[in-house]
């Protein structure tokens, strides 16, 4: 059975930096393209990032709405997935999902939420 | 950008009604897919690649569609369908996805 569960979420300040963390299991991790997507209360996803897979190089690819304040990164050895988000802002704040794609987000996390607020 | 625009935005349909959704696009677009996102929970992938249905989606969904213009049809309306459903493209990056229609059990 295909599972992600994220971690690392909570509060954090504006300008400030969180890490969060995605443990996936049930399948071959080097071989997927793996997503991060949020969520706003009340509103549509939103597509963040992508890293691909081994036979792709695991090069990443990015919203612009988010580039170069996240990076997207992987730990194969450990079948993790990282999303690093730096300057957060207040619309920063929303329920994170990790995500696989095999035509279509077949797979999602519980989400984890992340506040940005003084 | 390409923008997705669902209709309705809300809807409401008694069991065993028809229900359509549509999704049109600003740009033409490969394929559509579908998810189902019921209250507290994650999204559900539906259907894709515009008209397969993903593993154990019950028949009554369907989707069809091309270009601009998409559809995700549920044949007969039942309790458990009532959540908000989202269209999402995967022709260009950002792979954006529709504001959402919620479905509700009248």
């Amino acid at each position: 059975e295909v599972k992600l569960l994220e971690s690392g979420g909570g509060l954090v300040q504006p300008g400030g930096s969180m890490r969060l963390s995605c443990a996936a299991s049930g399948f071959t991790f080097t071989d997927f393209y793996m997503y991060w997507i949020r969520q706003p209360a009340g509103k549509a996803p939103e597509w963040l990032g992508l890293i691909r897979n081994k036979a792709n190089g695991y090069t990443t690819e990015y919203n612009l709405s988010v580039k170069g304040r996240f990076t997207i990164s992987r730990d194969n050895t450990q079948n993790m997935l990282y999303l690093q988000m730096n300057t957060l802002r207040a619309e920063d704040t929303a329920t994170y999902y990790c995500a696989r794609w095999v035509g279509g987000f077949d797979s999602w996390g519980q989400g984890v939420m992340v506040t940005v607020s003084s | 950008e390409i923008v997705l625009t669902q209709s309705p935005t809300t809807t409401a349909a008694s069991p065993g009604e028809k229900v359509t959704i549509t999704c049109l696009a600003n740009s033409s677009v490969t394929n559509m897919f579908w998810y189902q996102q019921k209250s507290g929970a994650s999204p559900k992938l539906l259907i894709y690649s515009t008209s397969s249905l993903a593993s154990g989606v019950p028949d009554r969904f369907s989707g069809s569609g091309s270009g601009t213009s998409y559809s995700l049809t549920i044949n007969t309306m039942e309790a458990e369908d009532a959540a908000t459903y989202y269209c999402q493209q995967w022709s260009s990056n950002p792979y954006t996805f529709g504001a959402g229609t919620k479905l509700e059990l009248k």
